[in-house]
């Protein structure tokens, strides 16, 4: 079955920027069946859903985020990325990369096991 | 953005109990509606989508309902491996949106 894996800095100063990659194990991510998303959860709290690239390459964001997020796909890597800027101690949290999946309406079916980042000098 | 709200925001039940969880969005979402569980440390798995469509190798105990507005997940008998939190997400449009949670915990 198709796994997802996040890789990236566990650590991030304040006002530096937030960079992780999901590696996706198999040729799914050429696909035009699913998107590709990052979701994060701040310790002890709920989730909260940052963007999702489409397989054309183009995102969509969480408007709060809008300013500092990038989401990008690279097909013959096999990979997608989350890029955040400027972060602060709010952005702590696990980071979830996910598989949105147009066979379950755009439900998430498949998660990466979440890393968790924190932001501290 | 499409605000989704649950209820309650926690409960307390027993094994065998039969247990509900509400899930209201601000503006309808014609089902685009799905629900996960989240056991401490581990990454949400998915339980239905469609508002009622169970994913593959779901407990039949889990089901859904709902329309327009407001969604329902049912746990028609508790076991013990269901204490967790669940959390319900719109995918009708973007921003893709999560309900708070609900946690279960053992009375």
């Amino acid at each position: 079955q198709l796994q997802l894996q996040e890789s990236g800095p566990r650590l991030v100063k304040p006002s530096e920027t937030l960079s992780l990659t999901c590696a996706v194990s198999d040729d799914s991510i050429r696909s035009t069946t699913y998107y590709w998303g990052w979701i994060r959860q701040p310790p002890g709290k709920g989730l909260e859903w940052i963007g999702s690239v489409y397989h054309s390459g183009s995102s969509y964001y969480k408007s709060s985020l809008k300013n500092r997020v990038t989401i990008s796909l690279d097909t013959s890597k096999k990979q997608f990325s989350l890029s955040l800027t400027y972060v602060t101690a709010a952005d702590t949290a696990v980071y979830y990369c996910a598989r949105e999946n147009h066979k379950f309406g755009d439900a998430f079916d498949i998660w990466g096991q979440g890393t968790l980042v924190t932001v501290s000098s | 953005d499409i605000q989704m709200t649950q209820a309650p925001s926690s409960l307390s039940a027993s094994v065998g109990d039969r247990v509900t969880i509400i899930c209201r969005a601000s503006q309808a979402v014609s089902n685009s509606l799905a629900w996960y569980q989240q056991k401490p440390g581990k990454a949400p798995k998915l339980l239905l989508y469609e508002a009622s469509r169970m994913e593959s190798g779901v407990p039949s105990r889990f089901s859904g309902s709902g329309s327009g507005t407001d969604y329902t997940l049912t746990i028609s008998s508790l076991q013990p491996e269901d204490f967790a939190t669940y959390y319900c997400q719109q995918y009708y449009n973007m921003p893709r949106t999560f309900g708070q949670g609900t946690k279960v915990e053992i009375k």
